[in-house]
Parts: C-alpha cells; structure tokens; sequence
C-alpha cells in the first residue's frame, strides 16, 4: 500500500533561516510526488511536483524538494523563510499513471516564522 | 486560471438532516474528488470521480454518498449527517491522470448540532 509520512506536525523557523520540511513516502511503483500549501482559511495549492524527470524540482515562492529513492524521500527546502510562509503544507503520492489513481496525502506541517 | 468553486465556504445542520455539498470546476477536468480535512489527520479521501456517473470510494466512504452527472459538477450527500461528520470538506480537479496537478475548491466548514 502507498502512504506519506510527514515528519514533524509543526515546525517553528526564524525569518531568513532555512526551512526544512520532511516527507517519506512509500510506494510500490514509480510514484508521482507532490507538495500543496494551504494559507489560512484557503483550499490547497500546488507548490511543486516530481514526475520523473530532474530529481530536485524547483516550485514557486523559492521553495524546491529533492526525490531520493535511496531514502524514499522528497524532502521540501527553502533557503530563507519569509513571514508570508506561515502555512500548512502538504506532501503527497500519486503511485499510478492511470485516470483511477488516487493521491494519498500525509497528515501536514504546519509552519511558523518567527520574527 | 483553474477555478473549483464550492456552494457554501460555511454550513450549519442538525442531525439527521440530509446535506448536499455542491462541487463545480470549470475546466473540463475528467477527475473530481471529495476530501475531508481534519486536525492532525491530513486529507483523507471520500470518494472520487474519473468520469461523468463513475464513482470509487476512497479511504472514508461510510455515512457519504455522491452525484456525478455532469462533467463540470461533483456532489457529496450526506444522507443522515451526525456530529462525527462535522469537518472541513474540500473538493479537487483533476485533468486527467495521476501526476496531473490537483487544483482545489476553497472548502466548505460545516458543522452538525
């Protein structure tokens, strides 16, 4: 069965310190891997995608994630966090090519930025 | 731009009372997809969508229902709403296929006395 674990339900960084978001994922074919932010009171949006192609995807808002297949991780970095960052974010599997493949989403990180 | 629009942002019920939350996208997206968003739990799915009257259930179908009969439209029932069902539900579009981007509704908070 395919699963996302996401380590850590809350992470707490200064402005302009690294941010680090841990997911580990489990899947029995090639997956599809994503990462959604979701902003108070808002629905999700995507932030990046892995598809197979590079392993270290650039997203929007300066974020990037590196597939690891050794580690079965798709970790999600940004170099220097702002205080429009505070959010929830997600990391999810998406394991079949398929029109019927469901994403299994991990259960969130929610991040803060302090001043 | 993708919009997935969702007929209510808030709702409130007694039990009992049957519930119809209304889903539609407008870029012909063959998936849809119902979620509900609780606390520590992440999104868990209820039922999706692949096609007009095609359905499967997700991970959390029981006490749910759902309506597909246009493309554009995606409706979750809830025929007999308890308490337990009291949550953040959101609906999803999907183009096509699994690494296809999901694109989300705003959601709809609804909350059964």
């Amino acid at each position: 069965a395919q699963s996302v674990t996401q380590l850590g339900s809350h992470v707490s960084v200064s402005e302009g310190a690294l941010v680090l978001l841990r997911c580990n994922y489990s899947s029995s074919v090639p997956p599809y891997l994503f990462w959604y932010v979701q902003y108070p009171n808002q629905g999700l949006q995507l932030l990046l995608k892995y598809t197979s192609a590079a392993t270290l995807v650039k997203g929007i808002n300066g974020f990037e994630a590196e597939f690891k297949k050794s580690e079965t991780s798709f970790h999600l970095t940004k170099p220097s966090a702002h205080m429009s960052d505070a959010a929830e974010y997600f990391c999810a599997v998406s394991p079949g090519y398929s029109s019927a493949s469901k994403i299994i989403f991990g259960s969130g990180t929610r991040l803060s930025i302090r001043p | 731009d993708v919009k997935v629009t969702q007929s209510s942002r808030y709702l409130v019920k007694r039990t009992g009372e049957k519930v119809f939350l209304e889903c539609v996208q407008d870029m012909d997206h063959e998936n849809m997809f119902w979620y509900r968003q609780d606390p520590g739990l992440g999104l868990r799915l209820i039922y999706f969508s692949y096609d007009v009257k095609m359905k499967e259930k997700g991970d959390i179908p029981e006490g749910y229902s759902v309506s597909r009969e246009k493309k554009e439209r995606f409706s979750l029932i809830l025929e007999s709403a308890s308490t337990n069902q009291t949550s953040m539900y959101l609906c999803a579009s999907r183009m096509d296929r699994g690494p296809d981007t999901q694109y989300f509704g705003p959601g709809t908070r609804l909350t059964v006395l």
